[in-house]
C-alpha cells in the first residue's frame, strides 16, 4: 500500500525518557517532515530533510532530533520526554522535483508526556 | 511571527449554502499556496491549490482565489455538505530553495444538515 506510515499510533511516556517516533514512506519521495499539532496552534515543523543524508530545523526543533539515513525512513527521536511534548506528531513527506511543494501526511502518533 | 493567519478559528454553514474560508500570509516570497482538510484523529490530507501566476484555481465543488496584491486567499465549498466538516489547514512555500509549507492555526468547518 503506497503512502506513509507512522508507528505507534499512540504512547503514554513518563518524563525524562527516550522515545523514537517511526515514519516510512514508500513513495520514493525525496523530501520528508515532522510536525506537531496542539489545539490552537495549528502545524508547526519540527525537523525536515530535503533529502537523503541531510536534515534542517523548523519552527520548534528544541528537544527533538532527526536522521535520515535513506530515503525511505525518517525517525523522529525525543531524547528526555517533557510535558510540553505532548502532543499529535506526523510525519510527511513530498516530491520536490515536482515543483508544487504538495506533502502527504502520515495518520499520525499521539503521545502523551507524563 | 505568524506567517500564514487563519483569523477564524470556527465557521458554520447550513448544508447546500456557500463556505468562505480565509487566509492571510505576509511573506511576499509566498509563490505556491495550498489547502489542507483533516479529519479527527486522521492525518491532513492535500485538497487543492494555486500558483501565484493565477488567481483562481477550480476543481469541483472547490474554488481557490488568490489576492496577490492584499497577500489574501480563499476556499470557498459550493454547495456545502455535511461530509465537509473538518479543519481546514491553509499553507504557502516559496518554491525556489524547497521551502518548506508554513502553515496556518486552521479553522474547523462545520456544515449543519
Amino acid at each position: 500500500i503506497a503512502g506513509i506510515t507512522q508507528a505507534p499510533t499512540s504512547q503514554i511516556l513518563a518524563a525524562g525518557r527516550r522515545m523514537t517516533l517511526r515514519c516510512t514512506q514508500d513513495m520514493r519521495h525525496n523530501a520528508m517532515y515532522w510536525y506537531r499539532q496542539d489545539l490552537g496552534l495549528g502545524l508547526r515543523l519540527i525537523h525536515y530533510s530535503n533529502t537523503a543524508g541531510t536534515t534542517g530545523k523548523g519552527e520548534v526543533p528544541d528537544g527533538y532530533s532527526v536522521s535520515r539515513a535513506n530515503t525511505d525512513d525518517f525517525p523522529l527521536t525525543l531524547a528526555s520526554a517533557v510535558p510540553s511534548q505532548t502532543s499529535v506528531y506526523f510525519c510527511a513527506s513530498s516530491d520536490v522535483s515536482s515543483g508544487n511543494n504538495e506533502q502527504f501526511f502520515g495518520p499520525g502518533t499521539r503521545l502523551t508526556v507524563l | 511571527d505568524q506567517q500564514v493567519k487563519q483569523n477564524s478559528p470556527s465557521l458554520s454553514v447550513q448544508e447546500g449554502r456557500i463556505s468562505i474560508l480565509n487566509c492571510d500570509y505576509t511573506n511576499s516570497m509566498f509563490d505556491y499556496f495550498l489547502w489542507y482538510k483533516k479529519y479527527p484523529a486522521e492525518g491532513p490530507t492535500f485538497l487543492i491549490s494555486i500558483s501565484s501566476i493565477k488567481d483562481k484555481n477550480e476543481d469541483g465543488r472547490f474554488t481557490v482565489f488568490l489576492n496577490k496584491s492584499a497577500k489574501h486567499l480563499s476556499l470557498h465549498i459550493v454547495p456545502s455538505q455535511p461530509g465537509d466538516s473538518a479543519v481546514y489547514f491553509c499553507a504557502a512555500t516559496a518554491r525556489v530553495g524547497n521551502t518548506p509549507l508554513v502553515f496556518g492555526k486552521g479553522t474547523r468547518l462545520s456544515v449543519i444538515a
